[in-house]
């Protein structure tokens, strides 16, 4: 296994409400990125976090926004939830040091918006 | 924007038959990766190719970036019903965020025994 933790595994949430996702990144990687991979799908790049700063973000509205703390661990926050965002939400630590980074995924979490 | 093209959607071989997915970008990468995913599982990391033209191996796995590192291949030979999942490739280009990789699809792969 590659060390990613994210919690919770499961979540079922109805439409406006509001969700915290965790991801604990594996020991000695500074970097964090956040997808989310709807059905039959390839996974879509929420945004990175590196060193407690957002470092990119993809194609995904203000309402989906994110926390990285000193311990490297993150957190994505979605607000105003709409059935659309039922996806698996991946998390992927990675070490930047410049070069190209090889990104480790860890379980997910399952996201069901009623 | 960036897009990545796999294909095909599915594939479906005998035990035994080799398997090849093929990824095309429409901008030139900076490095492509490949990532397996067994059902109701996550992406798992296979291999990272930066150069281009690179030809890498794993056992009966063989990725290959192409010349221009805007496509790039994996091959399985005589496949095994451990090779069951859908496989990604997953690029990032040079304009884009460190970050961003960008993911194709996917190919299914089924193995019949």
């Amino acid at each position: 296994e590659t060390g990613v933790t994210q919690s919770p595994t499961h979540l079922i949430k109805t439409r406006g409400q509001q969700v915290t996702l965790r991801c604990s990144s594996q020991s000695g990687h500074n970097t964090v990125s956040w997808y989310q991979q709807a059905l039959g799908q390839g996974p879509q790049f929420i945004f990175q976090y590196y060193r407690e700063e957002e470092n990119g973000r993809g194609n995904f509205p203000p309402r989906f926004s994110g926390l990285q703390f000193p311990n490297y661990s993150s957190e994505l926050n979605v607000n105003a939830l709409e059935l659309d965002d039922s996806a698996l939400y991946l998390c992927a630590s990675s070490l930047n040091v410049g070069g190209p980074e090889t990104q480790y995924f860890g379980p997910g979490t399952r996201l069901l918006v009623l | 924007g960036q897009q990545v093209m796999q294909i095909p959607q599915y594939q479906h071989v005998q035990e035994g038959e080799d398997f090849t997915t093929y990824c095309n970008s429409s901008t030139t990468l900076s490095n492509i990766q490949w990532y397996k995913q067994r059902p109701g599982g996550h992406p798992v990391f296979l291999i990272q190719l930066v150069k281009s033209g690179e030809v890498k191996k794993q056992k009966r796995l063989t990725f290959q970036f192409g010349e221009a590192k805007k496509n790039s291949s994996l091959h399985i030979t005589a496949t095994q019903t451990t090779d069951v999942g859908t496989y990604f490739c997953a690029g990032r280009d040079y304009g884009g965020s460190q970050g961003n990789l960008i993911f194709g699809k996917g190919t299914k792969l089924s193995v019949k025994p």
